[in-house]
């Protein structure tokens, strides 16, 4: 199968703990990677492999897996998360092309 | 500073080809595959094809009878050309380089580099 699904909106109190998660076949054998969008900007990638966060990266963000289920937490949220959060992954069928989640929306309240 | 530049034409008529290149200023060109993605206005995140130094390329089933991808080695620049085109390509095209491990236990690919990005629009 080659679709990650993401509920398509999640809201988090200034200081909270936020998950957001991205479920596909394609999970099974390979980690996703996490990218942040903030309106009119391109993504920045906040989380790749098992959980390695890119250089600049805040350590409040965090990856984990389990099963066909990739998860992306923030501890202690603060305002500048709010974004458009991706995940992605390679197609587990062909292995040749990627499939981008659908997209969570991250509301800081 | 700019690490990945890419500039095209942003506004096509239905039935043109669109042509965008990005070229790129940071680290070592080959090693590593370069890809095209885009985003529709309002929408989600497309992946189109990559190519690496050789010209090896991947493709989008959904896109692959209207992309090619081409590398000038020489420039340090790939190329994507989309044929074709309807209001329905309309989107923010973005070029990135692929990092990836593998063979892994788990494998994982990322895109850790992107453009700024380059509008289109496909309207009559």
């Amino acid at each position: 199968s080659s679709e990650l699904t993401q509920d398509p909106a999640v809201s988090v109190a200034l200081g909270q703990t936020v998950r957001i998660t991205c479920q596909g076949d394609s999970l099974r054998s390979s980690y996703a990677s996490w990218y942040q969008q903030k309106p009119g900007q391109a993504p920045v990638l906040v989380i790749y492999g098992k959980n390695d966060r890119p250089s600049g990266i805040p350590d409040r963000f965090s990856g984990s897996s389990s099963g066909n289920t990739a998860s992306l937490t923030i501890t202690g949220a603060q305002a500048e998360d709010e974004a458009d959060y991706y995940c992605n992954s390679r197609d587990s069928s062909s292995n040749h092309f990627y499939v981008f989640g659908t997209g969570t929306k991250v509301t800081v309240l | 500073q700019v690490q990945l530049q890419q500039w095209g034409a942003g506004l096509l008529k239905p039935s043109e080809t669109l042509s965008l290149t990005c070229a790129v200023y940071v680290g070592s060109f080959s090693g590593y595959y370069w890809s095209w993605i885009r985003q529709p206005p309002g929408k989600g995140l497309e992946w189109i094809g990559e190519i690496n130094h050789s010209g090896s390329t991947n493709y989008n089933p959904s896109l692959k009878s209207r992309v090619t991808i081409s590398v000038d080695t020489s420039k340090n620049q790939f190329s994507l050309k989309l044929s074709s085109v309807t209001a329905a390509d309309t989107a923010v095209y973005y070029c990135a380089r692929v990092r990836y491990a593998v063979p892994a236990a788990t494998p994982y690919w990322y895109f850790d580099l992107w453009g700024r990005g380059t509008l289109v629009t496909v309207s009559s």
